[in-house]
């Protein structure tokens, strides 16, 4: 079975600049999940989609993140304008929660700095 | 909202020693409690997890153990090997809201 699969897996673009994320999850996973890893610490969840909807975008800084899952299946996070403090690893996951299994699968990340 | 501490932040051992890993949580509805491995460049790896009516699961050298009543959980690896140097995260589910909050995570290493 293949894993998530995320892209680029680096980044590095200067400040004020936009970036985008691709995430292609786990086949036939509904739900999908963005976080965000910020050096020394644990992952912070940014974004939680249910099938193609929006489940919880309470921890988005929604003036400069956006989110999609247009057709339920892969989805896009972007930054723009980018500010120092993004600088992060962007972790993709997602799990099969309609069959009751909490279990998240996470992919390789995309790590992004921000110059 | 819930709060995940985990404990110690570094942790060296001596390949074949025993490493412990604590976590203590604030929110009494959390009812899912995972462990995940982090290698260098790499996602996180679920290696265990652990659901509120269980009090211990044990998976070759790792086992977990939950007190629901004190609220805290751990993570014991037996005899560790180099290959276990990683950086280790607990995480706790809430029942009310579904969100995953990991802990501050542990770096463990094993001295061959």
């Amino acid at each position: 079975e293949a894993g998530v699969a995320q892209s680029p897996r680096y980044k590095i673009i200067e400040k004020r600049q936009s970036v985008a994320f691709w995430c292609n999850p786990i086949s036939g996973h509904a739900t999908l999940y963005w976080y965000q890893q910020i050096l020394g610490q644990g992952p912070k969840l940014l974004i939680q989609f249910q099938n193609n909807g929006v489940v919880d975008d309470s921890q988005l800084p929604k003036d400069r993140f956006s989110a999609e899952r247009l057709k339920g299946v892969d989805s896009t996070l972007k930054i723009q304008p980018a500010k120092l403090e993004d600088s992060a690893v962007y972790l993709c996951a997602s799990s099969d929660s309609e069959g009751g299994d909490y279990i998240q699968y996470f992919g390789a990340g995309t790590r992004l700095s921000v110059l | 909202g819930e709060n995940v501490e985990q404990h110690p932040s570094t942790l060296s051992v001596q390949e074949g020693d025993s490493a412990v890993i604590k976590c203590t949580y604030s929110d009494s509805a959390s009812n899912y409690f995972p462990w995940y491995k982090q290698e260098l460049g790499k996602g996180p790896q679920l290696i265990i997890d652990i659901r509120s009516n269980v009090g211990e699961k044990k998976d070759q050298r790792i086992a977990v153990t939950l007190n629901k009543t004190a609220k805290h959980f751990s993570l014991h690896i037996t005899e560790t090997q180099p290959e276990d140097s990683a950086v280790y995260f607990c995480a706790v589910r809430s029942s009310n809201t579904g969100k995953l909050i990991f802990g501050q995570g542990t770096t463990l290493q094993v001295k061959p």
